[in-house]
């Protein structure tokens, strides 16, 4: 079974700045996810990658398959970038249809 | 499109009283999956369904069933609700090819609370 780990847990930022979120697992995948959660509580796909590097505006995201890791960047950051950031993986290696969350990124920029 | 809709937003029951969850997406997605949110834990998948007619338990199935009559709807039922159900919980869909899915989208939740 895959284990996820994200780091850091909760990050404060003032704004304009760059911010890194990372993440990691312990078997093998096909892809992985990053997810935002709003402060109200719904949650939107950001990326799903396989390999390298996506970009969406001011958010990147990269993976490294050897390493088992996967950062999600955000540059020049600003208050409404304020949400929890989940990165989710399949739970069993091969299989897409489970997938296994990290507890999330807590991020709050400040003003 | 509406994407994925849930219902309700909102609930409360007593111990031992039963309910189901609505879940129903406009996509024609062949993947969808419930979800439960609980602090300082992440999500964690209680059953999916990859088409009609098709389910399989997750990480956390007990205490819950689900059926997938049509592409559309996969509601969850809570046949005796426990304090141990009271949860956030999610609805999510996707694209399915080969056992690949595409990026999962979410309905807004329901909120349950079981006293």
């Amino acid at each position: 079974k895959n284990e996820v780990e994200q780091s850091p847990q909760n990050l404060t930022a003032q704004e304009g700045e760059f911010i890194t979120i990372n993440c990691s697992y312990s078997v093998g995948i096909s892809a992985l996810h990053w997810l935002q959660q709003h402060p109200g509580g719904g949650i939107v796909s950001l990326f799903m990658l396989s390999s390298g590097k996506k970009k969406h505006g001011r958010l990147i995201a990269t993976i490294n398959i050897q390493e088992k890791h996967s950062s999600l960047h955000i540059t020049a950051s600003h208050p409404r970038d304020s949400a929890v950031y989940i990165c989710a993986v399949p739970l069993f290696s091969g299989s897409a249809r489970q997938l296994t969350f990290g507890s999330g990124t807590q991020l709050t920029v400040l003003p | 499109n509406a994407g994925v809709t849930q219902t309700p937003k909102f609930q409360v029951l007593k111990t031992g009283q039963s309910m189901t969850l609505q879940c129903a997406q406009d996509m024609n997605h062949e993947y969808m999956s419930w979800y439960r949110q609980d602090p300082g834990m992440g999500l964690r998948l209680i059953h999916y369904s990859v088409g009609a007619g098709i389910t399989d338990q997750g990480e956390v199935p007990n205490g819950y069933n689900v059926s997938r009559s049509t592409t559309e709807d996969f509601p969850l039922r809570l046949l005796s609700a426990a304090p141990s159900q009271t949860s956030v919980y999610f609805c999510a869909s996707s694209y399915s090819r080969q056992g690949r899915n595409s990026p999962l989208h979410f309905g807004n939740g329901t909120r349950l609370t079981v006293t």
